[in-house]
């Protein structure tokens, strides 16, 4: 199973509707982030979070929310999907701890907004 | 603020060929070096890192990367290149000073003839 697991992983919803996306790890880190893949642009930071009780805006985070529900989880949510919101969508987490804070991947979820 | 650039977009090497991938960045005094590696449709993985010491490293399928402060670059290196290797490669550095949050270059392409 993959420590860091991302649901749904492709989903296509129209313009207007709130959609949500979420991640779930297994790998007890307590950071864990929201990044967004465009061709091009490389991944820019949407929103992370250092701890339940921390969330954080990054560099992109208008018309983004996000949830930590848990150490485990952390979700984001499109309050009113629009097209230039299709992208792929990564969670992360990572573990100050383990030298330099690498950041682990899910495996990304696909949304086509129509 | 931290960026990364990586001037390459798209890169074509011939099987069996060396290549390099350049990675230039701005940071604060104390950059964590990051190469990941994504294959299509696939998450990111992680090649190497660099935190602190050896400014050569060794990563995963055979790859290197050499950290010149001097320079501020981070080129990864592979002395021949597989057809397995094609892929977008994406550098990424972090910094204590920035929160260890990562930024990303926008990545590089690399296409592989037989």
């Amino acid at each position: 199973d993959a420590d860091v697991t991302q649901t749904p992983r492709n989903r296509i919803t129209k313009t207007g509707k709130r959609i949500m996306l979420e991640c779930s790890q297994t790998k007890g880190h307590d950071r864990m982030y929201w990044y967004r893949q465009d061709p091009g642009l490389g991944l820019r930071l949407i929103y992370y979070s250092f701890d339940v009780k921390d969330i954080n805006k990054g560099e992109i985070s208008d018309g983004y929310s996000v949830s930590r529900q848990a150490q485990a989880k952390f979700s984001l949510s499109l309050e009113s999907a629009i097209p230039n919101q299709t992208a792929l969508y990564f969670c992360a987490t990572s573990d100050p701890g383990s030298s330099g804070n690498t950041i682990y991947f899910g495996e990304g979820s696909w949304l086509t907004v129509v | 603020a931290q960026s990364v650039t990586q001037p390459d977009i798209h890169i074509t090497v011939s099987e069996g060929a060396s290549l390099e991938l350049r990675c230039n960045y701005s940071y604060g005094a104390t950059p964590y070096l990051f190469w990941y590696v994504q294959s299509p449709g696939q998450g990111l993985q992680l090649l190497l890192k660099y935190f602190s010491g050896d400014t050569l490293v060794q990563g995963i399928k055979g790859f290197e990367a050499e950290f010149k402060r001097s320079q501020s670059s981070f080129n990864l290196r592979k002395p021949s290149v597989h057809w397995s290797d094609a892929a977008e490669y994406f550098c990424a550095v972090g910094a204590v000073e920035y929160g260890n949050k990562l930024v990303f270059g926008a990545g590089t392409i690399l296409r592989v003839k037989s």
